[in-house]
């Protein structure tokens, strides 16, 4: 079974940094891109950023570049996403989501599954 | 950028048909997926590539996509299809995008 779990809920300060993982079980984890997608409490999805694991190619949203990192370490299956100075409006809930394609070349994007999501509170 | 538009709420009756739509420019030239977000859940993809359903969805789901604008259709619904529903397309402009509709909810009477 083709799986992403994530690391467990975060409460953190302003100004903290943080890390929070996705674990890719079930499938060649190299071969597929994985994003992350923000969900700020009571709001929509907004897709963060993506990485490609076989080679740690790696593209963000406008919105998020300079923000956010995010890596993948391929001898443990797992993609991360870090803050090195937490703010406030991080707060929300934090997915990660297997990117599928079709066409020859890629045409046609979507995501499935999706992690559970990781919800990380900053609060002072 | 690209935007999708999406109604905010859909109210529908057990049995009923529900057709939510997510507007954007030319999007029948797009190929658009859709997700269903139970409360405390996460994301579960419903159609793909305007219409195709992932294994497990069942039937009653559908979609299609012309002109300006793409509709996820629930036939004979029921009380746990109650949930935000997003659409989603794939844009290029300088770079790769995703982009996602704001979420429709849909409440069953």
């Amino acid at each position: 079974e083709v799986q992403l779990v994530q690391s467990g809920e975060e409460v953190k300060k302003p100004g903290e940094s943080l890390k929070i993982s996705c674990k890719g079980s079930g499938y060649n984890f190299n071969d597929y891109w994985i994003a992350w997608v923000r969900q700020m409490p009571g709001k929509g999805l907004e897709w963060m950023g993506i990485i490609y694991p076989g080679d740690s190619d790696t593209r963000y949203s406008p919105s998020f570049q300079g923000q956010v990192t995010i890596s993948a370490d391929k001898s443990t299956t797992t993609a991360d996403l870090q803050w090195t100075s937490l703010k406030a409006s991080d707060t929300a809930m934090y997915y990660c989501a297997r990117r599928f394609c079709f066409g020859t070349p890629c045409s046609s994007f979507w995501f499935d599954p999706w992690g559970q999501g990781t919800l990380v509170t900053v609060s002072s | 950028s690209y935007v999708l538009t999406q109604p905010p709420s859909v109210s529908v009756a057990p049995g009923q048909t529900a057709r939510i739509t997510c507007a954007g420019n030319d999007i029948g030239g797009k190929s658009v997926h859709w997700y269903q977000q139970k409360p405390g859940q996460a994301p579960v993809l419903v159609i793909y590539n305007d219409s195709d359903r992932p294994s497990g969805i069942p039937e009653r789901f559908s979609g299609s996509n012309y002109g300006n604008t793409a509709t996820l259709t629930i036939r004979r619904v029921e009380a746990g299809d109650e949930a935000d529903y997003y659409c989603q397309v794939w844009y290029i402009s300088s770079d790769h995008f995703f982009v996602f509709g704001a979420g429709t909810q849909v409440t069953v009477l």
